[in-house]
């Protein structure tokens, strides 16, 4: 079982409306958890952090945690052009113990005009 | 201006050389990271440092290498016994463990 995984995408959302992205992750002791944009040919960027269960919001966009069902997601709403891009989550898998941040596969959005 | 830089943006080797990345930050971050990214795949752990002379190994650490010397510095280099290594290398830093990470711009490597 992988560490982490992601709704494997491509998803493809009007302009104006909600992307919904799925993240779960194996090790009940993960402890923090991070969403990051990755445009085509560029390296990953921080886009929002969580660390308790429930929603955090930061503008256009939200992140979702439960931790009983291991399980954290990502809303994009009144999704934008600039919008399109491949979104990372990311999961510390061994809590406090150690630090090893380990990342989906990515799910790849795309908003069309 | 604080942030993580990583030279080169491109690199070429020829196959049976061994290649050094740079990664320095500036950002006085106690862990860095080296992640190493391929065509339509995620990101995969190479070797990562919580702290000055030391590092451990991530889940590809094979045909690779990396120091600590300094706290704003961790190189990476690529060895012949790394099987194939042509990829987008990134390496990332942040304050501690357990908190969010932040990239550089990458590194990326073609064996011709």
């Amino acid at each position: 079982q992988k560490e982490v995984e992601q709704n494997s995408g491509p998803l493809s959302v009007p302009e104006g409306a909600i992307a919904s992205l799925n993240c779960t992750y194996s090790d009940r002791g993960s402890q923090s958890f991070f969403w990051y944009r990755q445009y085509s040919g560029k390296s990953p960027e921080l886009i929002m952090s969580i660390y308790s269960n429930g929603d955090k919001e930061d503008g256009r966009f939200t992140a979702q945690l439960n931790k009983a069902s291991q399980y954290v997601s990502l809303l994009i709403r009144d999704s934008q052009p600039s919008d399109s891009a491949t979104y990372l989550c990311a999961v510390n898998p061994l809590g406090y113990r150690d630090y090893k941040l380990s990342f989906g596969a990515g799910t790849t959005v795309t908003v069309r005009a | 201006d604080g942030g993580i830089t990583q030279s080169p943006k491109y690199l070429f080797r020829k196959e049976g050389q061994n290649v050094t990345l740079s990664c320095e930050q500036n950002l006085n971050h106690d862990a860095m990271y080296w992640y190493r990214q391929d065509p339509g795949q995620g990101l995969r752990l190479i070797y990562y440092s919580q702290i000055v002379n030391d590092f451990q190994k991530g889940d590809i650490a094979e045909g690779y290498s990396v120091s600590r010397e300094k706290k704003e510095s961790f190189p990476l280099t690529v060895t012949s016994a790394q099987k194939n290594p042509t990829a987008f290398y990134l390496c990332a830093s942040s304050i501690t463990r357990n908190t969010e990470a932040f990239f550089g711009q990458g590194t990326r490597l073609t064996v011709v």
